[in-house]
């Protein structure tokens, strides 16, 4: 079983729609979690933090449930430049350093007009 | 504000040579890391570093060396490449390893590496 696990997609949404990602981890001991956006052939950036009591970042909201140890991700509205990558990322919580980031393979988003 | 800086962005190499990808960050991070991305994988690490004359392995350190001679730069040497190799690299930086919610890890454009 991978550490992280996203459904890699691609979901193809049309504009303006709902959708939400879900992604498990298996170290019921990981201290933080993230998303990271990725676009086509760039590099992963920061799109939110993720904390326990769940937040939201205009259209997008994040959740944590720590008992079914997985996160999520819900955007609203769809725009075409959300068509992007999503990466899963958790803190094994293990050390500062050494496999302390784990990244899910990401799920794709593709918005359509 | 360049933040991190990654070179050649494309390389081709021929099974057993080797070579040196570069990163370059100017934010005075102290924490440097090179990962690699395969399609289907995620982006796996491969060597950190949490400051000068400090590096440690990641997840899939095998065929490559680093050094961390100053705060800015860190290289990934490869010493005789292999087909397996063949990836996408980035390096990243970030105050504290990114596992802060106050620090994330902020990534380069990425090296396109291809070994025949």
């Amino acid at each position: 079983r991978k550490e992280v696990e996203q459904d890699p997609g691609p979901f193809n949404v049309p504009e303006g729609a709902t959708v939400a990602f879900n992604c498990t981890y298996s170290n019921s001991a990981s201290q933080s979690f993230f998303w990271y956006r990725q676009d086509c052939r760039k590099e992963p950036k920061l799109l939110m933090s993720v904390y326990s009591s769940g937040n939201e970042d205009g259209r997008f909201t994040a959740q944590l449930n720590r008992a079914s140890q997985y996160i999520s991700l819900l955007i609203r509205d769809s725009k075409l430049s959300d068509s992007a990558t999503y990466l899963c990322v958790v803190n094994m919580g293990l050390d500062t350093g050494r496999r302390a980031l784990t990244f899910g393979s990401g799920t794709r988003l593709q918005v359509q007009p | 504000n360049a933040g991190v800086t990654q070179t050649p962005k494309f390389q081709v190499l021929k099974t057993g040579q080797s070579m040196t990808l570069q990163c370059a960050q100017d934010m005075n991070h102290e924490y440097m890391s090179w990962y690699r991305q395969d399609p289907g994988m995620g982006l796996r690490l491969i060597h950190y570093s949490v400051g000068a004359g400090i590096t440690d392995q990641g997840e899939v350190p095998n065929g490559y060396n680093v050094s961390r001679s100053t705060t800015e730069d860190f290289p990934l040497r490869l010493l005789s490449a292999a087909p397996s190799q063949t990836s996408v690299y980035f390096c990243a930086s970030s105050y504290s390893g990114g596992a802060s919610h106050n620090s994330p890890l902020h990534f380069g454009n990425g090296t396109r590496l291809t070994v025949t």
